[in-house]
């Protein structure tokens, strides 16, 4: 069974940079699908980050590429979400997901999630 | 990037009926559409992928249909455990945009 664990600071201020760890158990990252992150506003609706494979190729939304990178660490069997100048548009419960064999983009396993409140 | 809109908003239904929620693109997505359930306080679990392909361990009550720019998720018999948010999400480009959700309240 796959299973994500999301992992990072709960509380950034705001123009500093959010960091956040997803570490996946059950599957190899090397074995050749796409790594997410989704994030969800409190209250609000789902909005897709980025993902990125094993190899390091990555996929942004062009509203945030800007400001985010994703990074994969196959060692460690773990990649990363870092998005820099944070505001507090950027609260918002963050998830990383698995996508399926077929799509960068259409997730199958996610992780319960994990709020970030962007406040000084 | 593509534009995802989700109608209704909100809905309300009783155990047992029929329930339809559409989803249009705001250009022409082919077949490349998801569904998602999320209930309160926990992750999207995908429901439909390419648009009426039902993921393992769905519910048959479910089913997907549409192409192009217009979809819809339907249950076809209201169960308790159906009150969720339910989300669509294109695949057509690589913004993969959701739509911005259909809350289902169970009369």
């Amino acid at each position: 069974q796959v299973q994500l664990r999301e992992s990072g600071p709960g509380l950034v201020k705001p123009s500093e940079t959010l960091s956040l760890t997803c570490v996946v158990s059950g599957a190899s990252i090397s074995y050749g699908h796409y790594w997410a992150w989704v994030r969800q506003p409190p209250g609000k609706g789902l909005e897709w980050i980025g993902s990125i494979n094993y190899g390091g190729t990555t996929y942004y939304t062009s509203s945030l590429e800007s400001r985010v990178t994703i990074s994969v660490d196959p060692s460690k069997n773990q990649f990363s979400l870092k998005l820099t100048s944070v505001t507090s548009a950027d609260t918002a419960v963050y998830y990383c997901a698995k996508t399926i064999s077929s799509s960068r983009g259409i997730s199958d396993y996610w992780g319960q999630g994990t709020l970030v409140t962007v406040s000084s | 990037d593509i534009q995802m809109t989700q109608s209704p908003s909100t809905l309300s239904a009783s155990v047992g009926d029929r329930v339809t929620i559409t989803c249009r693109a705001s250009q022409s997505i082919g077949l490349w559409m998801a569904w998602y359930q999320q209930k309160p306080g926990k992750a999207p679990k995908l429901l439909i992928q390419r648009a009426s392909n039902l993921e393992s361990g769905v519910p048959s009550t479910f089913s997907g249909s549409g192409s192009g720019t217009d979809f819809t998720l339907t249950i076809s018999s209201l169960q308790p455990d159906d009150l969720a948010t339910y989300y669509c999400q294109q695949y057509q480009t690589n913004s993969f945009t959701f739509g911005q959700g259909t809350k289902l309240e169970i009369k």
